[in-house]
């Protein structure tokens, strides 16, 4: 089954921790991508990555780091600078080079206790 | 700077009455603009991007470079197209997408 996958669906944080979010995609797509769903904000970009090996910030990167160390594979970490980071959280890929069709994952929603 | 703006929140509207979900843009670039969607407990998918012009679902949008907009148009509005829309942002050669805040459409039998 082609796609992308997220994981944990629900997530906790405490305070000063730093948590990681895992998105794995399959459709061996070059790009991938970080989405920050808040309401009545739309999705605002955090971290995109065109190839592996190399990402670049999106508006809202800080608080925020990733790695690309494979392909398939997108990580994002939450760490305790993120002062607020109570969200929703998408991971997306596309094929290549320009403005492509986004594939979306389910997403992960990130709670502070 | 790249900015899109969907100015409603919300959209109400009765079955078989037509829709337009209104999207602005500010791009300096030659732009690329998608429409997504996100139906109930589904993931984000795309409904359609205007280089295509296509018709989905019943749905077309129309790229207005004077006006800077590509608004979302349907002429008979189906209950099961109740859902949230996004417009999307692309620059020509760039991989950075930009959404609106979206619009949530609600048909009413």
């Amino acid at each position: 089954d082609g796609g992308i996958t997220q994981s944990p669906k629900y997530l906790f944080r405490k305070e000063g921790q730093n948590v990681t979010l895992s998105c794995e995609q399959n459709l061996n797509h070059d790009a991938m991508y970080w989405y920050r769903q808040d309401p009545g904000q739309g999705l605002r970009l955090i971290y995109y990555s065109q190839i592996v090996n190399d990402f670049q910030k999106g508006d809202i990167a800080e608080g925020y780091s990733v790695s690309r160390e494979k392909k398939e594979s997108f990580p994002l970490t939450v760490t305790s600078a993120q002062k607020n980071p109570t969200a929703f959280y998408l991971c997306a890929s596309s094929k290549g080079t320009g403005a492509e069709k986004l594939f979306f994952g389910s997403g992960t929603q990130l709670s502070v206790l | 700077a790249q900015r899109v703006t969907q100015p409603e929140k919300l959209l109400s509207v009765f079955k078989g009455a037509p829709v337009e979900l209104k999207c602005n843009y500010s791009y300096s670039g030659s732009p690329e603009l998608f429409w997504y969607v996100q139906y109930s407990r589904q993931r984000l998918q795309l409904l359609l991007r205007h280089i295509s012009r296509e018709s989905i679902k019943g749905f077309t949008a129309d790229l207005n470079k004077g006006e800077t907009s590509f608004h979302l148009k349907k002429p008979f509005a189906q209950e099961e197209d109740s859902a949230m829309y996004y417009c999307a942002l692309s620059g020509t050669g760039g991989f950075k997408t930009i959404f609106g805040a979206g619009t949530r459409l609600f048909v009413k039998a």
